[in-house]
């Protein structure tokens, strides 16, 4: 159980157009999704944190414009990187904590989408 | 600032042998600490979770150890195969949730 899946494992695109990555919750109910990007040899770094049915909330530096994050129900939740550039370029990764679950509020990552922007 | 440390930054062994990794924290107020293994280009799995009231926990050939007084833990791999090849988080959680992730230990398991 608590399974986690995002769509597309990779993409590469040109620099100015948009990306859609998709998270999924498939066997569980996330009332919260989490947004994490990560450089080479670097850990993951919280980028915003969404909850069903409301805006994300974003952490410092992490511009909402670029980074458009809908959550719309409570299996699904999609982050948008809007006019793409070269920096732009990591590992996205997502989580997502089950409704109504243990005490550890544990998060359950997904196998995370390379971005590559050309 | 919450911080967690990991050491070593990455570390080479033979299969077979065992290896620890290290792990300093200073996340207050502390909630849990957990052990992931992510795989290149995969996302984190988590091995073990564990409270504040919480020693050891174990998960097959891996053992996670935790003194919440000195704000250390270790994680303890035994008889290491080629699969243990990857990058270790050690991530510790405030009561807000919030997760700090530490920058991770790269294990290479060699034949």
């Amino acid at each position: 159980g608590a399974v986690v899946s995002q769509h597309p494992s990779r993409v590469i695109c040109k620099s100015g157009t948009s990306v859609k990555i998709e998270c999924r919750s498939l066997d569980f109910q996330a009332t919260t999704m989490f947004w994490y990007r990560q450089f080479p040899k670097q850990s993951l770094m919280l980028m915003a944190t969404s909850n069903e049915g409301s805006k994300a909330t974003y952490e410092q530096g992490v511009e909402k414009d670029k980074f458009l994050i809908n959550h719309a129900s409570l299996t699904l939740s999609t982050l948008t990187v809007t006019s793409a550039h070269p920096e732009d370029s990591s590992f996205y990764i997502c989580s997502a904590s089950q409704a109504g679950g243990s005490s550890y509020n544990e998060q359950f990552f997904g196998p995370g989408t390379r971005l590559t922007v050309l | 600032k919450n911080q967690v440390e990991q050491s070593p930054q990455s570390l080479i062994i033979l299969e077979g042998k065992n290896c620890t990794l290290q792990c300093n924290y200073t996340v207050s107020p502390f909630s849990n600490l957990r052990w992931y293994k992510q795989d290149t280009g995969r996302g984190p799995v988590s091995l073990t979770i564990m409270t504040f009231s919480e020693n050891t926990k174990s998960n097959g050939r891996y053992t996670a150890t935790l003194d919440a007084d000195t704000k250390q833990s270790s994680l303890h791999i035994t008889a290491s195969q080629l699969s243990d090849s990857a990058s270790y988080i050690c991530v510790v959680s405030a009561y807000d949730y919030k997760l700090s992730f530490g920058a991770g230990t790269t294990v290479t398991v060699r034949a």
